[in-house]
């Protein structure tokens, strides 16, 4: 199973700052299959990106992804109040299928 | 609207059964592989496990803490997804999720607002 790690747990920035989160494989994601989902409490996670590099429907430019293999990075430019939030890397394989997430980094104030 | 709607939540004791039930709206259903994901408190995300569209066989996959005790299903002619829990355990305690994904199922692209189960005697 392919492990994710997320760093930093925690991020703490100011709006108009840019965030650089960066998400560890512990082997190669096949497919550049890594996505990225912005979470705030208590609600449902969000998608942003998918492939790696492509962001979701009505996503803000501010938001990017880049990597390929194994490490990856979102990032925040200039930070708006409501990108306060946690942010979990996603990928899938196919053999065996399944998911597995990275456990989270909190971007804060 | 796209819509996910989960339900069947609530309290039951180890070694109890659930059924949570997803409604869709708002999307063509019968084409998209649906799949759960869990979220214990305060804690990430779980993938619990993933349906095909009935198209290419609707056969389903698990994870390997709910293999065996999970079931995933679903009606396409009622746009519903289940995801039926036998022998609960307290660590499935979690909010479920239930989800659609494109990208060749890579990636989540609609969530529904979750649904706490709780096992506790």
């Amino acid at each position: 199973e392919i492990v994710l790690t997320q760093s930093p747990g925690t991020l703490s920035l100011s709006p108009g700052e840019r965030a650089t989160l960066s998400c560890r494989a512990s082997q190669s994601v096949s497919n550049n299959y890594l996505a990225w989902y912005q979470q705030k409490p208590g609600q449902a996670p969000r998608l942003l990106i998918f492939g790696a590099s492509n962001r979701a429907t009505s996503i803000p430019d501010r938001f990017s992804g880049s990597g390929s293999g194994t490490d990856f990075t979102l990032t925040i430019n200039r930070l708006e109040p409501e990108d306060f939030a946690v942010y979990y890397c996603q990928q899938s394989t196919t053999s065996p299928p399944t998911w597995t997430f990275g456990q989270g980094t909190k971007v804060d104030i | 609207e796209v819509q996910l709607v989960e339900s069947g939540g609530g309290l039951v004791k180890p070694g109890g059964s659930l059924r949570l039930s997803c409604a869709a709206s708002g999307f063509t259903f019968s084409g998209v592989w649906m799949s759960w994901v869990r979220q214990p408190p305060g804690k990430g995300l779980e993938w619990v496990g993933r349906i095909k569209s009935n198209s290419i066989g609707g056969t389903s996959d698990y994870a390997a803490p709910v293999k065996g005790r999970f079931t995933i299903s679903r009606d396409d002619s009622q746009k519903m997804v289940y995801l039926q829990m036998n022998s609960l355990k307290t660590e499935d305690t979690a909010v479920y999720y239930c989800i659609s994904t494109f990208h060749s199922d890579s990636s989540a692209n609609r969530w529904g607002q979750g649904v706490l189960v709780t096992v506790s005697s």
